[in-house]
Order: structure tokens, then sequence, then C-alpha cells
């Protein structure tokens, strides 16, 4: 039972590269979200999904696309990668939507040069 | 937008002493939590308090919510080296989502000298 699996755990991109996160969960959980998390900023979160086939989005989704296409997997892309995306991404679950308690996977730390 | 400010930003301690940290927020809320981060990791769920709640403990964890003052407040008692790490706190609003889009803090830095 491995939890919340994210790969690569380091990444460095030229700006205009594209390239996915990965983020996997083995617990069934119905939620999944991934949040950036930047120096003196916090968590932010980027987009959500509450089941497969639904996506919805967070406080700073602008540069970002998600899908669900399986309970399982829940992708994070960069279409066309820049400096401002340099950061921690985390992906977090949990059971159903309104549950509380969130379960994170160990980050991605992502530089866009 | 942050919901949630965690006070102090930084907070250096001897080890056996207590730790306060406060979260202040914005608007009403269904609950609120505390998570805890170690350097270069995941965030781990601490402890979570219901709006209709007034305090709550967690082994050396003491957490008190106020909401008429829209405030927590997060006690770790003897504090260990191994308490070091960073501690968020996450607010549950209804105006923002609820429980779909949980918002955190900036955290606070926690360091426990042997």
């Amino acid at each position: 039972n491995a939890g919340v699996t994210q790969t690569p755990k380091f990444q460095v991109l030229k700006t205009g590269q594209s390239m996915t996160l990965q983020c996997a969960q083995d617990m069934n959980h119905e939620y999944m979200s991934w949040y950036r998390q930047d120096p003196g900023m916090g968590l932010r979160l980027i987009h959500y999904s509450v089941g497969a086939g639904i996506t919805d989005q967070g406080e700073v989704p602008n540069g970002y696309n998600v899908s669900r296409s399986t309970t399982e997997d829940f992708p994070l892309r960069l279409l066309s990668a820049a400096p401002s995306q340099t950061s921690v991404y985390f992906c977090a679950t949990k059971r159903t939507a309104t549950n509380e308690k969130l379960f994170f996977g160990s980050g991605t730390q992502l530089s866009v040069l | 937008s942050q919901q949630g400010e965690e006070d102090p930003q930084a907070l250096s301690i001897q080890e056996g002493e207590n730790a306060t940290m406060n979260c202040s927020y914005k608007t009403s809320i269904n609950n609120l939590q505390w998570y805890r981060q170690n350097s270069g990791r995941g965030l781990v769920h601490l402890i979570l308090i219901r709006s209709n709640e007034r305090e709550k403990h967690s082994g050396r964890l003491r957490v008190t919510l106020d909401t008429s003052k829209k405030s927590s407040s997060l006690l770790i008692t003897a504090s260990r080296a191994a308490d070091t790490a960073s501690y968020f706190c996450a607010t549950d609003a209804r105006a923002q989502g609820g429980s779909e889009k949980l918002v955190f803090g900036k955290g606070t830095k926690l360091t426990v000298n042997p």
C-alpha cells in the first residue's frame, strides 16, 4: 500500500517545454488535487477532481491542465512551462470530497529555466 | 486568496518548552485543520476541529478554536527535537467552495533546539 505516489521527484525544464507530473494513489480515494508550494506563499490549489471524469479549477489554474480518466491517476500537465511555474508541486487525496483529511504525496520539485 | 494566516512565521524554542502557533482566517468555516511538514516532505494531517468545537486534544497537541475571533491556536507541549517542522492551518470555508477547496495558510516554521 504505497498511498500517494508522485513522479518525478525532481525536474528541470526550459521555458516553453511541456511535461506531465504524475500522481497515482492506491487508496481508492475519489478526491484528488494538486497544490503548488512557493516560499512565503504557502500551498495554493491548482486543480482538483471529485471523481473519475470530473475536474475543476482551484485558486491558480492558469498554465495547467488536468484530466481524470481513472480513479487512481490524476496527472498535471504543463503545456508551455514558464519560470513562474518553478515550484514544489504536491498531489493530495482524500476518500471523498466531503471528507476532511488530506493525504499528501512527497512532492515534485520543478525548476523552469 | 489566502484564508488562513499563521503567526508567528518562525518560532525557535528549547526542547521541553511549549510551542504555540496561531492561525487567523477571514470567512466562516466548517472546520479547521492543522498539518505538519518536515523539510522536503509532504504534509501530514495532525488534527481537525469543527466549527462547533472549542478545544481538541491529541497526545501532546492541543487545538483551540474561537469562531467569534476567527482564530485558532495549536499548542505543542513538552516539545522535542523531532517536532522541528513547518505547521500549517487549513480551512474548509463555505464561501470558498467548502471541503472541495481546502485553503492553506503560509505556515509557521518551528525549530526545537536540543
